[in-house]
């Protein structure tokens, strides 16, 4: 049974600094990877999508890799911002199963101005 | 419309009430997902469709948790005889193709008192 972990838990940083949050996952036959965004008492923002063919994927300040082999992800995020503020949860979509998403509990994580 | 829509936002239901939860997916997309979030907690998925097809129900809690497609676009979470442990959220997603991942809806926050 695939298993999605996410470490830390709570993170808080001040502002400017580059961090990193880490995914773990029990399965590699996975199809894809995300990384989303979520605020309080908000659904789910996609931040990026890595297929499991590929190793990385940028948005801005945002960097994901992906190491399927050894069922890991990290989520590089630069220069930090206030507004970077709130709950980012990895997903795993595993081979076969039609495109359902297996979340981890996610990191929250709170950038101090 | 240019999102996934999700209703009513907030629900308190008296404990034994019946529930419906709908979503309007995105026009053209395909696949429908409803995942449970309870507080603190990741999305754990509940039910999958591609198009009018429920594909995969494992998700569902218990018989009391009954979901529906019928003309593959507005999907229904039906919850009979609600209990406490029923509160969460409940987000939808739908999805064109895998390759291109998924649009969650702000979701439907049910109380049951």
């Amino acid at each position: 049974k695939q298993e999605v972990t996410q470490i830390p838990a709570a993170l808080s940083v001040p502002e400017g600094e580059n961090l990193v949050l880490n995914c773990s996952f029990t399965d590699s036959a996975i199809y894809n990877l995300q990384w989303f965004r979520q605020d309080p008492g908000k659904g789910l923002t996609s931040l990026l999508l890595i297929q499991s063919s590929q190793r990385e994927q940028t948005s801005g300040r945002l960097n994901a890799s992906l190491d399927k082999s050894s069922g890991r992800s990290t989520l590089y995020i630069a220069a930090s911002q206030p507004g970077d503020s709130a709950t980012y949860l990895c997903a795993v979509s595993p081979w076969n199963q039609g495109g359902k998403l297996i979340f981890g509990q996610g990191t929250e994580l709170s950038v101090k101005p | 419309g240019a999102g996934v829509s999700q209703s009513p936002r907030y629900k308190v239901a008296k404990r034994g009430q019946d529930v419906a939860l709908r979503c309007d997916p995105i026009s053209g997309h395909v696949s429908l997902f409803w995942y449970q979030q309870a507080l603190g907690q990741g999305p754990e998925f509940l039910t999958y469709f591609q198009n009018e097809a429920q594909l995969d129900k494992s998700g569902l809690p218990s018989d009391r948790f009954f979901a529906e497609r019928p003309e593959g676009s507005v999907s229904t979470l039906k919850i009979q005889r609600t209990q406490q442990e029923d509160s969460a959220v409940y987000l939808c997603a739908s999805s064109f193709d895998m390759e291109n991942g998924y649009t969650f809806g702000s979701g439907t926050r049910l109380t049951v008192v």
